[in-house]
């Protein structure tokens, strides 16, 4: 089952901040988070392993609520080179990471 | 450090040959994972492997495709006869056994004209 991810896309200015959200139908062992810029590949972002885990580097940061089977990834005064589309993967009792359609989001100065 | 290292990057081909895309993974990690990526289906998980072993090819769309990982450093994802509805991005990853981030190659821009 495709993890849902909303909101599809969003624009924003410099230095302002945004969340995009991802939900599961399922029970969530994990979630990943990736980013993609245009022609290039998916990089990987994080990984949440624990219900309610909260983890971030400098100004993206994501949390992980088991309980809702939901993440939400935090994106707090953002760059330019925070621009691409944001792919969250929950990975299921199965072993396998399933993608979720992606967020673009697009910065402009 | 080397990363995964995919080739070709781009294939132009016609209708009905057949295309190979070739995947070497990162030294050291057990599962290798192929991709397509379209607008239309987004990211689609195709076959993974884990120890050289295909676990899942749930995703590989028809009998046209087909996957091999003869040993654990080459890999291999063969469409014949390709068709149109082919053409897409194909990525390839690797990462170490179990949940672990997922690590990905270029990817090949394959176009059947």
């Amino acid at each position: 089952q495709q993890p849902v991810q909303s909101p599809q896309a969003v624009i924003l200015r410099e230095g302002e901040d945004a969340v995009i959200n991802c939900s599961s139908s399922k029970a969530l062992y994990s979630v990943h988070w990736y980013r993609q810029k245009h022609g290039e590949a998916p990089v990987f972002l994080m990984i949440l392993l624990k219900g309610g885990e909260q983890k971030g580097h400098e100004k993206i940061s994501a949390s992980f609520n088991e309980k809702k089977q939901q993440s939400s990834l935090y994106l707090t005064a953002s760059q330019l080179s925070y621009s691409g589309t944001y792919f969250c993967g929950t990975y299921n009792q199965g072993g396998k990471l399933i993608f979720g359609q992606g967020t673009e989001l697009s910065v402009k100065p | 450090d080397a990363g995964v290292i995919q080739s070709p990057r781009h294939e132009v081909t016609e209708m009905g040959q057949e295309v190979t895309l070739r995947c070497k993974p990162i030294s050291g990690h057990n599962s290798l994972f192929w991709y397509r990526q379209t607008m239309m289906r987004g990211l689609e998980l195709l076959i993974y492997f884990n120890n050289n072993v295909p676990i899942d090819d749930s995703g590989m769309p028809e009998d046209r495709f087909s996957a091999k990982m003869p040993n654990a450093s080459f890999s291999t994802l063969k469409i014949q006869p390709s068709e149109p509805r082919d053409s897409a991005v194909y990525f390839c990853a690797s990462s170490g056994v179990g949940d672990q981030p997922q690590h990905f190659g270029d990817g090949t821009r394959l176009s059947i004209l």
